[in-house]
């Protein structure tokens, strides 16, 4: 199975409210990443937290990991629009750099 | 533009037919992965290269799929034997040693169908 497994699989939400979607992760990882796809730019890196840390913010994104939870959260604030697709969570587990991503939440933001 | 480019990005070939995929990575990268994605799903982890190394591959990079990284520069991806269901999505990705390490740039992928 999945290393990586989002929380919602999808999810619509009016433009200018905040999306939030999870992630969980079984084994012990360095770091766990965000990534994003839409048809229009393939696939593109969104935002890393290592294991040492809890929180982190990039523009209108916030993500937190909880290693004692094994689980990561990505909030969007204020959506847009332009920030429909589907969003990843991948991780390598320790060691290794066999970067293992979920199936996905599929977010649809509604102008 | 200089970011991850792959080629070809379509390629359709009859069952038992071999392919080839090319992967061109960010320049100063060392860090090379590949890997399949098919609808509905996120990618799957192919292999990993550091420079010319091949460090790590996936147990369904079995006898027919093979990788090469000759120079530690271009990456090719050959599948043997094809079948209908390595149809998917291949997908490359380089990313540095230093720096931001760990994040990956992918290119566009190539899509593969075996009728």
């Amino acid at each position: 199975s999945q290393q990586g497994e989002e929380d919602p699989q999808a999810l619509s939400i009016q433009e200018g409210e905040n999306a939030t979607m999870n992630c969980s992760y079984k084994t012990s990882i360095n770091n766990l990443q965000w990534y994003r796809q839409n048809s229009g730019r393939g696939l593109v890196h969104l935002i890393l937290i290592r294991s040492n840390e809890r929180e982190k913010h990039s523009g209108r994104l916030r993500v937190t990991l909880d290693t004692s939870k094994k689980s990561s959260s990505l909030l969007i604030t204020a959506s847009r629009a332009a920030d429909t697709a589907s969003y990843f969570c991948a991780t390598p587990p320790s060691g290794t750099y066999k970067y293992i991503f979920g199936t996905g939440t599929r977010l649809k933001v509604l102008a | 533009d200089t970011g991850v480019s792959q080629d070809p990005r379509h390629k359709i070939t009859k069952r038992g037919q071999n392919v080839t995929f090319r992967c061109d990575p960010i320049s100063e990268h060392n860090r090379l992965y590949w890997y399949r994605q098919t609808l509905g799903q996120g990618p799957e982890f192919l292999t990993y290269f550091q420079n010319e190394a091949q460090l790590e591959k996936s147990r369904l990079l079995s006898d027919r799929f093979s990788a090469e990284r000759p120079k530690g520069s271009f990456s090719t991806l050959e599948i043997q034997r094809t079948e209908q269901g390595d149809s998917a999505m291949y997908l490359c990705a380089s990313s540095s040693i230093s720096g931001r390490a760990g994040e990956q740039y992918f290119g566009p992928g190539t899509r593969l169908t075996v009728t």
